[in-house]
């Protein structure tokens, strides 16, 4: 059964720095993993998808990278600003086709 | 022009009721889902449908039936709620099988007291 864990949990940055949020998933036979943002109360925004044949996507300030061997995948973000303040969620798709997600990261971004 | 919407937004009704929740793409999506996320803001998969057939069905009460009229809607129906059906629920779609993005809806908070 796949399980997707999200490091770190929360996370607190002054606006401007540049942060890494990880994401290990334990079966690597995976179709896809796909990043999502979550703002409180709302639904999900997909940020970025990244097939099992790639390695990395980025979109704007956002890139997000994929090791399918070692169940790995970062999203990196640069310059961060406040408006970033959101969860950020990772999840894959196996042959069950629908998404496995974990359990987020919390990001706060203070002026 | 919303691409996944659902009805109702909110929704509180006592224990033992019967209450439904619909969802509309208009995307031309072939694949709808519906997930659920709970009060740790974990979300898990419920059901999934390709071309109105259902190809997902985890392990959810039988209280929970989906019902896709055709392939722009797939409402979900809940008998006897209970206490612990309290969550958010999110409908989402998608062009074709796993290999797409996944377009969610803005949620419905279902309340049960």
């Amino acid at each position: 059964k796949q399980e997707v864990t999200q490091i770190p949990a929360a996370l607190s940055v002054p606006e401007g720095e540049n942060l890494v949020l990880n994401c290990s998933f334990t079966d690597s036979a995976i179709y896809n993993l796909q990043w999502f943002r979550q703002d409180p109360g709302k639904g999900l925004t997909s940020l970025l998808l990244i097939q099992s044949s790639q390695r990395e996507q980025t979109s704007g300030r956002l890139n997000a990278s994929l090791d399918k061997s070692s169940g790995r995948s970062t999203l990196y973000i640069a310059a961060s600003q406040p408006g970033d303040s959101a969860t950020y969620l990772c999840a894959v798709v196996n042959s069950g086709y629908a998404l496995n997600f974990g359990k987020g990261t919390s990001l706060l971004v203070t002026p | 022009d919303t691409a996944v919407s659902q009805t109702p937004k909110y929704l509180v009704t006592q224990m033992g009721n019967d209450k439904s929740i619909k969802c509309e793409q208009n995307l031309g999506h072939d694949t709808m889902y519906w997930y659920k996320q709970d009060s740790k803001k974990f979300l898990k998969i419920m059901f999934s449908y390709n071309n109105k057939e259902l190809i997902i069905n985890e392990t959810v009460p039988n209280r929970f039936s989906p019902k896709s009229p055709d392939k722009a809607h797939l409402n979900l129906h809940i008998n006897s709620l209970e206490l612990g059906d309290s969550a958010v629920y999110f409908c989402a779609s998608s062009p074709g099988l796993v290999l797409d993005t996944q377009y969610f809806g803005p949620g419905t908070r279902l309340t049960v007291l």
